[in-house]
């Protein structure tokens, strides 16, 4: 049972568009909900975090958007550029679990 | 200086042989994962272990079996190796505080390719 959903599976984005992918979950205990960011050849690296005391969360490029009611929460890259071009992944936890479920993966492409 | 080191990178094995994979973390952290990655890129976790207790992902093989001779290393174990078990297989730490979440930081992962 995949227990974060996430889409779509890939997104092309001119250079200074706006990347979005949305990921959904049903398990109503997670409350940390981190993003991450695989290069080719390399392993995942956390990109942003958030929990759900807050619906948006702000660094630099990245937002995460949080809609608890929804159970739903969003990565959005601003002026997106060619070396964001990476696997992105969703995931959740809850507290005490020791145990993170990742989405299924969005391969983004920046094109020049 | 590599936080989680794991090796070897690249593991290309005939069917039926046993394997090892191994997992270091500098870190300090009390919890270690193992995850498969498949040619898909999904992440499943196969295990979670720590200081207390290993949690098994109960659809994992029980030709899988982590070791741990230290809080440091996980190391992977994986016996008669099939077609199937091909994937990137990574190793992750973190600090699990009580009544928080962490950061999983993941090694550079290992291609295993079974012939």
């Amino acid at each position: 049972q995949q227990q974060v959903k996430q889409s779509p599976q890939s997104l092309i984005v001119q250079k200074g568009g706006i990347s979005i992918i949305n990921c959904a979950y049903e398990n109503t205990a997670f409350d940390y909900f981190p993003w991450y960011q695989q290069f080719p050849g390399k392993g995942p690296a956390l990109l942003i975090a958030i929990r759900p005391d807050v619906s948006e969360k702000k660094e630099g490029r990245f937002t995460i958007s949080f809609n608890k009611s929804a159970k739903q929460f969003s990565l959005h890259i601003m002026d997106s550029q060619p070396g964001d071009s990476a696997t992105y992944f969703c995931a959740a936890s809850r507290t005490g679990a020791n145990n993170l479920f990742f989405g299924t993966g969005t391969r983004l492409t920046v094109i020049p | 200086d590599t936080a989680v080191s794991q090796t070897p990178k690249y593991l290309v094995t005939q069917m039926g042989n046993d394997k090892s994979i191994k997992c270091e973390q500098n870190l300090g952290h009390d919890t270690m994962y193992w995850y498969k990655q498949d040619s898909k890129k999904f992440l499943k976790i196969m295990f979670s272990y720590n200081n207390k207790e290993l949690i098994i992902n109960e659809t994992v093989p029980n030709r899988f079996s982590p070791k741990s001779p230290d809080k440091a290393h996980l190391n992977l174990h994986i016996n008669s190796l099939e077609l199937g078990d091909s994937a990137v297989y990574f190793c992750a730490s973190s600090q699990w505080a009580a009544g928080a979440s962490a950061e999983a930081f993941f090694g550079q992962g290992t291609r295993l390719t079974v012939v």
